[in-house]
């Protein structure tokens, strides 16, 4: 069965500064997607950014980035120039090519972000 | 652009009452359905998926039902609620099953009491 952790439960980072959000998965498929989303305190679930297996390139989205190591099956996300509205929930997530799209999720990590 | 709907946004039942959430989406035709709840302080699991009108499939067995008598629409229900149904339910929609982006609802948070 696929899983996913996320080793950290809080992080913390300074305004304008840079944080990274780690993330490991197991699986045996070869063919996934991976996820960041993001909930805010109204804990509406926001896609933060995707990567699609198959691709070498690390995705990115504005100050969004990951750093995606196929091998090593991690999957982390830094956010550069964190901003006071960065302050959230995140969770890795994953879904297999053979399910119906059944996301997998971590159990998240806590980011506050400090001015 | 598509939006997706949920209501209502809080409910308070008792144990033992009946349970109908609704989620609806606009802005696209055939999409997958998804429901799932989050327990406090955990990510979310799946509850059910809907890939067309009137097919449902159950990833974990509970005292919950779903039901998607329109395109669009996905209703989450439950004859008799229990206390362990608590939680923050979140409906999801994406353009196809399987290795797709799913984009969240707003939620409900449901407490049984």
């Amino acid at each position: 069965a696929q899983t996913v952790t996320q080793s950290q439960p809080e992080m913390s980072v300074q305004e304008a500064e840079t944080v990274t959000l780690s993330c490991t998965y197991d699986t045996s498929e070869s063919d996934y997607y991976l996820f960041w989303y993001k909930q805010p305190p109204s804990r509406q679930m926001i896609l933060v950014i995707r990567q699609e297996a198959y691709k070498q390139q690390n995705a990115t989205e504005n100050r969004f980035s990951v750093n995606f190591q196929k091998a090593a099956k991690s999957f982390s996300l830094k956010i550069s120039d964190s901003q006071l509205g960065d302050a959230a929930m995140y969770f890795c997530a994953y879904v297999g090519g053979g399910s119906q799209g059944n996301l997998i999720f971590g159990k998240g990590t806590k980011l506050s972000v400090k001015p | 652009s598509q939006t997706i709907h949920q209501w209502p946004a809080t409910l308070v039942q008792p144990v033992g009452s009946p349970l109908s959430l609704e989620c609806t989406v606009e802005g696209t035709s055939n999409p997958n359905l998804y429901w799932y709840r989050q327990a406090a302080g955990r990510g979310l699991q799946l509850l059910f998926y809907s890939v067309g009108i009137g097919q449902i499939s159950s990833e974990v067995p509970q005292n919950l039902s779903a039901s998607r008598p329109q395109d669009r629409q996905f209703i989450l229900s439950s004859k008799k609620l229990l206390l362990s149904d608590s939680g923050f339910y979140l409906c999801a929609w994406s353009l196809r099953g399987g290795l797709d982006t799913q984009y969240f609802g707003p939620g409900t948070r449901l407490t049984v009491l």
